[in-house]
């Protein structure tokens, strides 16, 4: 079974530029995250996904970053305009939503620096 | 408020030591699910175990074991005998069952030396 894939592993920008992440969940998982996670720190939840609806989106910064889920498939999470404290890892998630006693899956992350 | 708590920012052993990492929840939820995850040094999060609120039951996996108690809020990770293989950063997570929100601690970076 292929495990959730995100690209780019890692990205550069300098701040005030814009930025985009993809996520591919595993197939069949309805439920998508995606969190940030700043060195040192927990992941902290930006926004949930059941298939292309958000259910949480509380903890996301809504004046520069956005997310969408189009087709309750593949997600895409944007910052505009990136700033300093942007960098961190972003971490995407998935878990089949119904069956309650499971995980969530994470992929590898998306390692960004904003300079 | 749904919140994970992990007082150990860091714990230094040297290796066959035993150590525990503890992980408080809070949650008003009477379903829900209790997750620990390990971080190595690459980065990925790779899941360890699950408990549901219902199972107290602890449990033993090899040199890894787990300790449940819903009286004290707690679900507390025990490595016996470390390995220098075991450091990484170790998250308690929290997933509340009505809203699927998976919600994580601030993580305990365990280091064994050799």
């Amino acid at each position: 079974e292929a495990g959730v894939a995100q690209s780019p592993r890692y990205k550069i920008i300098e701040k005030r530029q814009s930025v985009a992440f993809w996520c591919n969940p595993i197939s069949g998982h309805a439920t998508l995250y995606w969190y940030q996670q700043i060195l040192g720190q927990g992941p902290k939840l930006l926004i949930q996904f059941q298939n292309n609806g958000v259910v949480d989106d509380s903890q996301l910064p809504k004046d520069r970053f956005s997310a969408e889920r189009l087709k309750g498939v593949d997600s895409t999470l944007k910052i505009q305009p990136a700033k300093l404290e942007d960098s961190a890892v972003y971490l995407c998630a998935s878990r089949p939503t119904g069956v309650l006693n499971t995980e969530a899956f994470f992929g590898q992350g998306t390692r960004l620096t904003v300079v | 408020a749904q919140k994970v708590t992990q007082a150990q920012t860091e714990i230094s052993v040297v290796e066959k030591e035993d150590v525990t990492l503890d992980c408080v929840y809070e949650t008003r939820d009477t379903t829900y699910y209790l997750f620990w995850y390990k971080q190595p040094p690459s980065g990925e999060l790779v899941f360890l175990i699950r408990r549901n609120s219902f199972d107290e039951q602890n449990e033993i996996s090899g040199r890894y074991s787990w300790n449940f108690q819903k009286s004290t809020s707690s679900f507390n990770f025990t490595i016996t005998a470390s390995q220098v293989v075991d450091s990484a950063v170790y998250f308690c997570a929290l997933r509340i069952s009505d809203t699927d929100k998976l919600i994580f601690g601030t993580g305990t970076r365990l280091q064994v030396f050799p």
